[in-house]
C-alpha cells in the first residue's frame, strides 16, 4: 500500500516570500499522480497542482511550483509571492493509476500560517 | 463552487442513531468517491462508485455503507454511530475513474456525534 508523509505538521512565512512544503511518498509503482491540494478555514478541497510520474518538468501553476524527484520520492510545493489567502492546511495526495479504483491516499496536512 | 453539492451541511446525533448523507456528482461525472476527514485519522478513502457499482473499499466500517442510484446522486449510510465517528464526510467527483480526472470535493458534511 501507499503511503504520504508530510513531516512538516506546521509551516509560517511572511507575506510576499516563499515557502517550501516537504511531501514524501512510499510506492512501488513507475506511474502514479501527486496533487497538493489545499483546504482553508471553509473546510473546502482545492486543487492547487498536479504531477504526472512520468514527466520529468516540474508542474507550475502560477505562483506555485514542485520539485519532484522521482528516485526520492519526494514531491515539495514552493509558493511564492505568499499571499494572506494562502494560510490554509495543505496536504499531499497520491493516486495509484493501476487496477481500477482511483482513490486518493492524503498525507497529514501541513499548516502554513501566512503573516504581515 | 465546484459542482459537488452534499446535504446537509451539519448533522448532530446521538450515539446509536443512524444517519444519511447525500452528494449529487458534477453534471456528467460517474464516479463518486467518499472520504472521512477526522482528527485521530486524518483523510481516509472511504469507497468509490462508478456508474452505479462499486469500484474499490477503503478503509469503511462493517457499519457504513453506500450506494450510488440511477440518476448518479450517491448516499453514505451510518448506523450504530459511535463518538468516534464524528468527522468531516466528503465527497468527491469525477468524470471517468481509471483516467486521469480531477476529484471535485463537495463542501463536506459535519457529523457530530452526542
Amino acid at each position: 500500500a501507499q503511503t504520504v508523509t508530510q513531516s512538516q505538521p506546521e509551516m509560517s512565512v511572511q507575506e510576499a516570500e516563499t515557502v517550501t512544503l516537504s511531501c514524501t511518498y512510499d510506492t512501488s509503482e513507475s506511474d502514479y499522480y501527486l496533487f497538493w491540494y489545499k483546504q482553508p478555514p471553509s473546510r473546502q478541497m482545492i486543487l492547487v497542482i498536479r504531477q504526472e510520474a512520468y514527466k520529468q518538468q516540474n508542474a507550475t501553476e502560477n505562483r506555485f511550483s514542485v520539485n519532484f524527484q522521482k528516485a526520492a520520492k519526494s514531491f515539495s510545493l514552493k509558493i511564492s509571492d505568499s499571499q494572506l489567502g494562502d494560510a490554509a492546511m495543505y496536504f499531499c495526495a497520491y493516486r495509484s493509476l493501476t487496477g481500477t479504483a482511483s482513490k486518493l491516499t492524503f498525507g497529514t496536512g501541513t499548516r502554513l500560517q501566512v503573516t504581515l | 463552487d465546484s459542482g459537488v453539492t452534499q446535504t446537509p451541511k451539519h448533522l448532530i446525533t446521538a450515539t446509536g442513531q443512524r444517519v444519511t448523507l447525500r452528494c449529487s456528482p458534477r453534471s456528467g461525472d460517474l464516479s463518486v468517491y467518499w472520504y472521512q476527514q477526522s482528527l485521530d485519522q486524518g483523510l481516509q478513502f472511504l469507497i468509490q462508485y462508478y456508474n452505479g457499482e462499486e469500484r474499490a473499499k477503503g478503509n469503511i466500517l462493517e457499519r457504513f455503507s453506500a450506494q450510488q442510484f440511477p440518476d448518479l446522486h450517491s448516499e453514505l449510510n451510518l448506523s450504530s454511530l459511535e463518538l468516534g465517528d464524528s468527522a468531516l464526510y466528503f465527497c468527491a467527483s469525477s468524470v471517468v475513474s481509471t483516467l486521469f480526472n480531477e476529484q471535485f470535493f463537495g463542501p463536506g458534511t459535519r457529523l457530530t456525534v452526542l
